[in-house]
């Protein structure tokens, strides 16, 4: 079956480097993604990576992929009191024929800045 | 603004109520979705519709009822519903075919008495 899980919570002192890990049980995912969520608003897109690759940076984002123990992570650094958010990691399994981007969802990780 | 836009944003219903939830998406997007986020839980994704077809119920209650009457719009038709449906209703639409991104409307944030 398809199962995403991420722990629920992170508390980072600003400045700091946040590091939210995640572990999917899909083999055969094709993308692998990281959504944002501030309170009151939907979720945006911060980055992917295709299952392919095994790192992606962005700025101050750096994605790591380890495909074999099926696991993602996302490292902020110099995070900031606005990165305070809902982190969300979503897969989307190998590719069928239904023609739309089916995504399975974490729980999300609730980071939290202070100063 | 994502391009995707839900109205409304709060919404308080008794479990006798009907009661619609609206989504526009004005990104020219073939695929549309509704999710249901409750705390501590992952998104579930309750329906998909492509090209204004739904392709996927995943096994909603019929007390949930969707409607696309064309590509940029996307409805959830609500009655007699539970205090267990209470929750944040999303809605998302994608390209459809490119595997890259959906893009998230803000959410109704659904209170049943």
């Amino acid at each position: 079956g398809e199962d995403v899980e991420q722990s629920l919570f992170l508390s980072v002192r600003e400045g700091d480097s946040s590091v939210i890990n995640c572990t999917y049980t899909d083999s055969s995912s094709t993308y692998l993604y990281w959504y944002k969520q501030e309170p009151g608003a939907g979720l945006q897109l911060l980055t992917y990576i295709f299952s392919n690759m095994d790192m992606k940076q962005d700025q101050r984002l750096t994605v790591l992929l380890n495909k074999k123990d099926k696991h993602l992570s996302l490292r902020i650094a110099d995070t900031q009191t606005g990165d305070s958010a809902i982190y969300f990691c979503a897969e989307t399994p190998a590719l069928f024929s239904g023609g739309y981007n089916k995504l399975i969802f974490g729980a999300g990780t609730r980071l939290a800045v202070h100063p | 603004e994502t391009g995707v836009t839900q109205t409304p944003r709060h919404l308080v219903m008794g479990m006798t109520n009907k009661k619609s939830l609206k989504c526009e998406q004005h990104l020219g997007h073939n695929a549309m979705y509704w999710y249901k986020q409750s705390a501590k839980k992952p998104l579930e994704l309750m329906f998909v519709y492509n090209f204004k077809e739904q392709t996927e119920n995943n096994s909603v209650p019929s007390r949930f009822s969707p409607e696309c009457p064309n590509s940029s719009h996307l409805f959830l038709h609500l009655h007699t519903l539970q205090p267990e449906d209470s929750a944040l209703y999303l809605c998302a639409s994608s390209q459809g075919t490119s595997g890259e991104e959906q893009f998230f409307g803000p959410g109704t944030r659904l209170t049943v008495l």
